[in-house]
């Protein structure tokens, strides 16, 4: 299996800051990555596919950049509802993985 | 605007079958666009994909469960079905269903969950 690592685990910021989230592919998945967004109690919802395509209807402060084993997403601007977890996802090859998340605080 | 909803029984006792089904509104399960799939998360823990099933039945699954899922599809209902058998204390999470959808980007072809039900919560106790 593709193992995701996500750096950092867990990150504080405050509103109107600009964050960066890395995720690392244990192999080369091209451009096969995904960024979701999880708020508590609530499904993940797709944020960034293709590793820099934005999903519709998601904000443009959100940005996904990256190939082979690095990845990145970068909020800029942070806004209230955006503290959440966010994990990456790898399509590449099945079995489909994640990365073990960011928890984005305030 | 295509919507899913798990439904089945919130405790089983171990040993014992997990059956969940996601019936699939607005939109038809029969799209030959779209996979159809479950994800779980166990409490406080991460994302596990565990497979997924397209409407002629082809399917795909975690290689760490296997042995133990079986997924089906009902187009009559344009619903799809998870058995997960065999069940510990390990299988407790919260099991999502999803689509999974594509789209072309640049020169290639990419697939994301783009598409989630609200996720039901299933205890795994005697």
């Amino acid at each position: 299996d593709i193992q995701m690592t996500q750096s950092p685990s867990s990150l504080s910021a405050s509103v109107g800051d600009r964050v960066t989230i890395t995720c690392r592919a244990s192999r080369s998945i091209s451009t096969y990555l995904n960024w979701y967004q999880q708020k508590p109690g609530k499904a993940p919802n797709l944020l960034i596919y293709a590793a820099s395509s934005l999903q519709g209807g998601v904000p443009s402060r959100f940005r996904g950049s990256g190939s082979e084993t690095d990845f990145t997403l970068i909020i800029n601007g942070l806004q209230p509802e955006d503290f959440a977890t966010y994990y990456c996802q790898q399509s590449y090859m099945t079995p489909d993985t994640f990365g073990q998340g960011t928890k984005l605080e305030i | 605007q295509v919507q899913l909803q798990e439904s089945g029984p919130g405790l089983v006792k171990p040993s014992k079958t997990l059956s969940l089904t996601c019936t699939v509104s607005g939109g038809s399960i029969s799209s030959s666009s779209y996979y159809w799939g479950w994800i779980r998360q166990p409490p406080e823990k991460g994302l596990e994909w565990i497979g997924n099933i397209y409407e002629t039945g082809t399917t795909y699954y975690n290689p760490s469960l296997k042995s133990r899922v079986t997924m089906f599809v009902d187009t009559s209902k344009n619903q799809f079905s998870l058995n997960l058998n065999s069940v510990t204390a390990a299988d407790t999470a919260v099991y999502y269903c999803m689509r999974r959808g594509g789209a072309a980007a640049g020169t290639g072809y990419y697939y994301y969950m783009d598409v989630w039900g609200k996720g039901t919560t299933v205890t795994v106790s005697s």
